[in-house]
């Protein structure tokens, strides 16, 4: 099965600086790769994804970088805000039976941005 | 559009008492998921529905059953309540085992004393 490693589990970066997230897999036939943000007390919400065939993508403030040689992707934010603060996880998918796709979650990572 | 709605929102249980957990989407999706959250370990699943008629195992199935309903509604189900099964419980969905984003419940938050 799928493992799926995040670092780090807690980060806190000044308002306005950057933040990285990073999580390695372990199943190299994995080929999707979403990041979801949960904010205190809400659903996981999905904020960025990207497919095996690209190795970058980004939308707004929010970026996503894929090496699948080394088996790792990251979760970059550029000019960080306070709404921003909130648990982020990485996951990568199982494929099971008959073509089923479920996903393993990371642990998770708490930002905290410091106004 | 409701999107995935989940019942109830807090409940507690006393140690071997039972009950279900329900969950709905009104988005025509195909998949339906249960996870549970606990601090430190992200979200793991429970049993997860590809299709309407069937349920599969996921990684953390001991001490649940499910039920997919039919197409709309999917139902997990503690036949015996443990203090280890008090959890932040979401119901997630997606169109179907091909495609990927999951919409994800307000989850059930269960203490079980």
């Amino acid at each position: 099965g799928e493992n799926v490693e995040q670092h780090p589990s807690t980060l806190s970066v000044q308002e306005g600086d950057s933040a990285v997230i990073k999580c390695t897999y372990s199943d190299s036939a994995s080929n999707y790769f979403p990041w979801y943000k949960q904010e205190l007390g809400k659903r996981p919400q999905l904020i960025i994804d990207i497919r095996s065939n690209v190795g970058e993508k980004k939308d707004q403030r929010i970026a996503v970088t894929l090496n699948k040689t080394a088996k790792h992707f990251s979760l970059h934010i550029t000019e960080t805000q306070p709404e921003d603060s909130a648990v982020y996880f990485c996951a990568a998918p199982i494929i099971s039976n008959f073509g089923n796709e479920k996903l393993t979650f990371g642990t998770g990572t708490r930002l905290t941005i410091i106004p | 559009n409701a999107g995935v709605t989940q019942t109830p929102k807090f409940q507690v249980l006393k140690t071997g008492q039972s009950m279900t957990l329900q969950c709905a989407q009104d988005m025509n999706h195909n998949s339906m998921y249960w996870y549970r959250q606990d601090p430190g370990m992200g979200l793991r699943l429970i049993y997860y529905s590809a299709s309407e008629g069937t349920t599969d195992k996921g990684e953390v199935p001991n001490g649940y059953n499910v039920s997919r309903l039919n197409k709309r509604e999917f139902s997990l189900r503690l036949e015996s309540a443990a203090p280890s099964q008090t959890s932040v419980y979401f119901c997630a969905s997606k169109l179907g085992p091909w495609s990927h984003e999951q919409y994800f419940g307000p989850g059930t938050r269960l203490t079980v004393t």
